[in-house]
Protein backbone atom coordinates (compact mmCIF):
# COMPACT_ATOMS: atom_id res chain seq x y z
CA UNK A 1 0.00 0.00 0.00
CA UNK A 2 1.93 3.12 -1.33
CA UNK A 3 2.30 5.79 1.35
CA UNK A 4 1.49 9.44 0.68
CA UNK A 5 2.83 10.50 -2.35
CA UNK A 6 3.81 14.25 -3.17
CA UNK A 7 5.06 15.81 -6.35
CA UNK A 8 7.76 17.39 -7.33
CA UNK A 9 9.35 16.66 -4.39
CA UNK A 10 11.54 19.66 -5.62
CA UNK A 11 10.34 22.85 -7.54
CA UNK A 12 12.29 25.98 -8.52
CA UNK A 13 10.49 28.83 -9.61
CA UNK A 14 11.69 32.67 -9.87
CA UNK A 15 9.72 35.51 -8.48
CA UNK A 16 6.22 36.04 -10.08
CA UNK A 17 5.85 32.24 -11.03
CA UNK A 18 3.08 29.93 -9.81
CA UNK A 19 3.83 26.84 -7.72
CA UNK A 20 1.24 23.61 -8.09
CA UNK A 21 2.18 21.41 -5.55
CA UNK A 22 0.47 17.83 -5.81
CA UNK A 23 -0.43 15.30 -3.25
CA UNK A 24 -2.09 12.07 -3.35
CA UNK A 25 -3.60 10.68 0.24
CA UNK A 26 -3.11 7.05 1.18
CA UNK A 27 -5.56 4.50 -0.33
CA UNK A 28 -9.02 4.57 1.49
CA UNK A 29 -7.78 7.78 3.34
CA UNK A 30 -10.35 11.23 2.55
CA UNK A 31 -9.08 13.58 4.36
CA UNK A 32 -5.51 16.23 3.47
CA UNK A 33 -3.71 18.55 5.38
CA UNK A 34 -1.26 20.36 4.00
CA UNK A 35 1.50 21.74 6.42
CA UNK A 36 4.49 24.59 5.62
CA UNK A 37 7.67 24.71 7.21
CA UNK A 38 10.36 27.28 6.86
CA UNK A 39 13.84 26.91 7.61
CA UNK A 40 14.80 26.32 11.19
CA UNK A 41 11.01 26.50 12.21
CA UNK A 42 8.18 23.67 13.19
CA UNK A 43 5.23 22.97 11.09
CA UNK A 44 2.45 25.48 10.75
CA UNK A 45 -0.99 23.93 9.36
CA UNK A 46 -2.18 25.75 6.48
CA UNK A 47 -5.14 24.03 5.54
CA UNK A 48 -7.46 20.58 6.22
CA UNK A 49 -9.39 19.45 3.13
CA UNK A 50 -12.18 16.48 2.44
CA UNK A 51 -13.21 15.24 -0.97
CA UNK A 52 -14.36 18.52 -2.88
CA UNK A 53 -14.67 20.43 0.04
CA UNK A 54 -12.41 22.63 2.21
CA UNK A 55 -13.02 22.12 6.26
CA UNK A 56 -10.53 24.59 8.02
CA UNK A 57 -8.41 27.11 5.98
CA UNK A 58 -7.26 29.27 8.77
CA UNK A 59 -4.05 28.55 8.25
CA UNK A 60 -3.67 29.73 4.62
CA UNK A 61 -2.50 32.92 3.76
CA UNK A 62 -5.08 35.39 2.81
CA UNK A 63 -3.55 36.24 -1.17
CA UNK A 64 -1.76 33.99 -3.56
CA UNK A 65 -2.42 30.86 -1.95
CA UNK A 66 -5.32 28.09 -3.06
CA UNK A 67 -5.86 24.63 -2.15
CA UNK A 68 -8.38 22.17 -3.78
CA UNK A 69 -8.83 18.26 -3.33
CA UNK A 70 -11.31 17.36 -6.30
CA UNK A 71 -13.14 14.18 -6.08
CA UNK A 72 -10.83 12.62 -8.65
CA UNK A 73 -7.52 13.20 -8.65
CA UNK A 74 -4.79 14.75 -6.16
CA UNK A 75 -5.05 17.33 -3.64
CA UNK A 76 -3.68 20.73 -5.27
CA UNK A 77 -1.72 23.39 -3.04
CA UNK A 78 -1.45 26.51 -5.56
CA UNK A 79 0.64 29.32 -5.12
CA UNK A 80 0.46 32.53 -7.43
CA UNK A 81 3.13 34.98 -8.09
CA UNK A 82 5.33 33.25 -5.73
CA UNK A 83 8.31 35.31 -3.65
CA UNK A 84 11.07 34.76 -1.74
CA UNK A 85 9.15 33.97 1.57
CA UNK A 86 7.35 31.31 0.52
CA UNK A 87 10.46 29.47 0.31
CA UNK A 88 9.75 26.24 2.42
CA UNK A 89 9.18 22.39 2.51
CA UNK A 90 5.45 22.10 2.06
CA UNK A 91 3.99 18.66 3.31
CA UNK A 92 0.98 16.75 2.87
CA UNK A 93 -0.60 14.56 5.14
CA UNK A 94 -3.30 12.08 5.01
CA UNK A 95 -5.77 10.35 7.50
CA UNK A 96 -8.68 7.65 7.03
CA UNK A 97 -11.26 9.89 9.24
CA UNK A 98 -11.27 12.24 11.73
CA UNK A 99 -10.57 10.83 14.85
CA UNK A 100 -8.60 11.21 17.91
CA UNK A 101 -5.63 9.13 17.29
CA UNK A 102 -3.57 11.67 16.07
CA UNK A 103 -2.03 9.91 13.34
CA UNK A 104 -1.39 11.99 10.31
CA UNK A 105 1.10 9.85 7.47
CA UNK A 106 2.61 12.88 5.92
CA UNK A 107 4.31 12.61 2.83
CA UNK A 108 7.87 12.92 2.18
CA UNK A 109 7.52 17.29 0.85
CA UNK A 110 7.79 19.54 -1.54
CA UNK A 111 10.64 21.69 -1.38
CA UNK A 112 10.17 25.03 -3.08
CA UNK A 113 12.82 27.16 -4.10
CA UNK A 114 12.39 30.75 -5.04
CA UNK A 115 14.99 33.08 -6.62
CA UNK B 1 2.47 33.93 22.24
CA UNK B 2 3.18 30.06 19.91
CA UNK B 3 0.34 28.05 20.98
CA UNK B 4 2.79 24.56 21.68
CA UNK B 5 6.31 25.95 23.25
CA UNK B 6 9.40 23.19 23.25
CA UNK B 7 12.74 23.95 23.89
CA UNK B 8 14.42 23.89 20.49
CA UNK B 9 17.56 23.18 21.73
CA UNK B 10 19.74 20.90 20.56
CA UNK B 11 20.47 18.52 23.12
CA UNK B 12 23.47 17.09 22.93
CA UNK B 13 24.22 14.14 25.19
CA UNK B 14 26.08 10.37 25.42
CA UNK B 15 25.08 7.15 24.68
CA UNK B 16 23.41 5.50 27.36
CA UNK B 17 22.07 8.94 28.75
CA UNK B 18 17.90 9.91 29.88
CA UNK B 19 16.90 13.00 28.33
CA UNK B 20 13.63 14.39 29.27
CA UNK B 21 12.01 17.15 26.90
CA UNK B 22 9.31 19.19 28.05
CA UNK B 23 6.67 21.17 26.07
CA UNK B 24 3.64 23.33 27.11
CA UNK B 25 0.53 24.19 25.22
CA UNK B 26 -1.70 27.31 25.57
CA UNK B 27 -5.02 26.39 24.49
CA UNK B 28 -6.66 24.46 27.55
CA UNK B 29 -9.35 23.45 24.78
CA UNK B 30 -6.77 20.95 23.57
CA UNK B 31 -8.15 17.27 23.28
CA UNK B 32 -5.51 15.02 22.15
CA UNK B 33 -1.25 15.20 22.58
CA UNK B 34 1.39 13.21 20.71
CA UNK B 35 5.23 13.13 20.60
CA UNK B 36 6.13 13.11 16.63
CA UNK B 37 9.94 12.31 15.53
CA UNK B 38 11.37 14.59 12.34
CA UNK B 39 14.80 13.29 11.30
CA UNK B 40 16.88 15.59 9.25
CA UNK B 41 13.41 17.50 8.10
CA UNK B 42 11.83 14.43 6.22
CA UNK B 43 8.66 13.83 6.60
CA UNK B 44 7.35 13.49 10.86
CA UNK B 45 6.44 9.89 11.99
CA UNK B 46 4.11 9.51 15.05
CA UNK B 47 6.33 8.21 17.64
CA UNK B 48 3.50 8.14 20.36
CA UNK B 49 0.27 9.22 21.74
CA UNK B 50 0.49 10.75 25.41
CA UNK B 51 -2.56 9.99 27.52
CA UNK B 52 -3.14 11.56 31.37
CA UNK B 53 -2.48 8.54 33.22
CA UNK B 54 1.49 8.75 31.37
CA UNK B 55 2.11 5.73 29.06
CA UNK B 56 5.45 4.04 28.40
CA UNK B 57 6.09 2.63 25.55
CA UNK B 58 10.23 0.64 25.53
CA UNK B 59 12.88 3.25 26.04
CA UNK B 60 10.33 6.24 26.03
CA UNK B 61 7.69 7.64 28.45
CA UNK B 62 5.02 10.06 27.56
CA UNK B 63 3.36 12.46 30.68
CA UNK B 64 0.71 14.90 30.36
CA UNK B 65 -0.70 17.18 33.47
CA UNK B 66 -3.57 19.00 32.31
CA UNK B 67 -3.62 21.35 34.68
CA UNK B 68 -0.37 22.79 34.16
CA UNK B 69 -1.31 22.29 30.52
CA UNK B 70 2.17 20.78 30.31
CA UNK B 71 3.88 17.72 28.37
CA UNK B 72 6.81 15.60 28.58
CA UNK B 73 8.85 12.69 26.67
CA UNK B 74 11.65 11.14 29.00
CA UNK B 75 14.08 8.93 26.54
CA UNK B 76 15.79 6.42 28.54
CA UNK B 77 19.43 4.54 27.50
CA UNK B 78 19.64 7.16 24.65
CA UNK B 79 21.05 5.66 21.49
CA UNK B 80 22.80 7.20 18.51
CA UNK B 81 19.27 6.26 16.44
CA UNK B 82 17.57 8.67 19.00
CA UNK B 83 19.29 11.81 16.91
CA UNK B 84 15.91 13.56 15.48
CA UNK B 85 13.80 16.63 16.43
CA UNK B 86 11.06 15.90 18.69
CA UNK B 87 8.05 17.58 18.04
CA UNK B 88 5.31 18.14 20.33
CA UNK B 89 1.73 17.95 18.36
CA UNK B 90 -1.69 19.01 19.96
CA UNK B 91 -5.22 18.47 18.85
CA UNK B 92 -9.02 20.00 18.81
CA UNK B 93 -11.28 17.78 16.76
CA UNK B 94 -13.63 20.53 17.12
CA UNK B 95 -11.33 22.54 14.77
CA UNK B 96 -11.57 19.77 12.32
CA UNK B 97 -9.09 17.41 13.56
CA UNK B 98 -5.90 19.44 12.52
CA UNK B 99 -2.66 19.14 14.62
CA UNK B 100 -1.19 21.89 16.17
CA UNK B 101 3.17 21.39 15.93
CA UNK B 102 5.97 22.78 18.69
CA UNK B 103 8.57 24.19 16.90
CA UNK B 104 10.25 20.75 17.80
CA UNK B 105 13.45 19.73 20.09
CA UNK B 106 16.71 18.72 18.52
CA UNK B 107 18.57 15.77 20.02
CA UNK B 108 21.79 14.53 19.38
CA UNK B 109 23.31 11.73 20.74
CA UNK B 110 27.02 11.11 20.58
CA UNK B 111 28.90 8.21 21.00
Amino acid sequence: NAGVMQNPRHLVRRRGQEARLRCSPMKGHSHVYWYRQLPEEGLKFMVYLQKENIIDESGMPKERFSAEFPKEGPSILRIQQVVRGDSAAYFCASSPQQGDTGELFFGEGSRLTVL
Amino acid sequence: RKEVEQDPGPFNVPEGATVAFNCTYSNSASQSFFWYRQDCRKEPKLLMSVYSSGNEDGRFTAQLNRASQYISLLIRDSKLSDSATYLCVVARYNQGGKLIFGQGTELSVKP
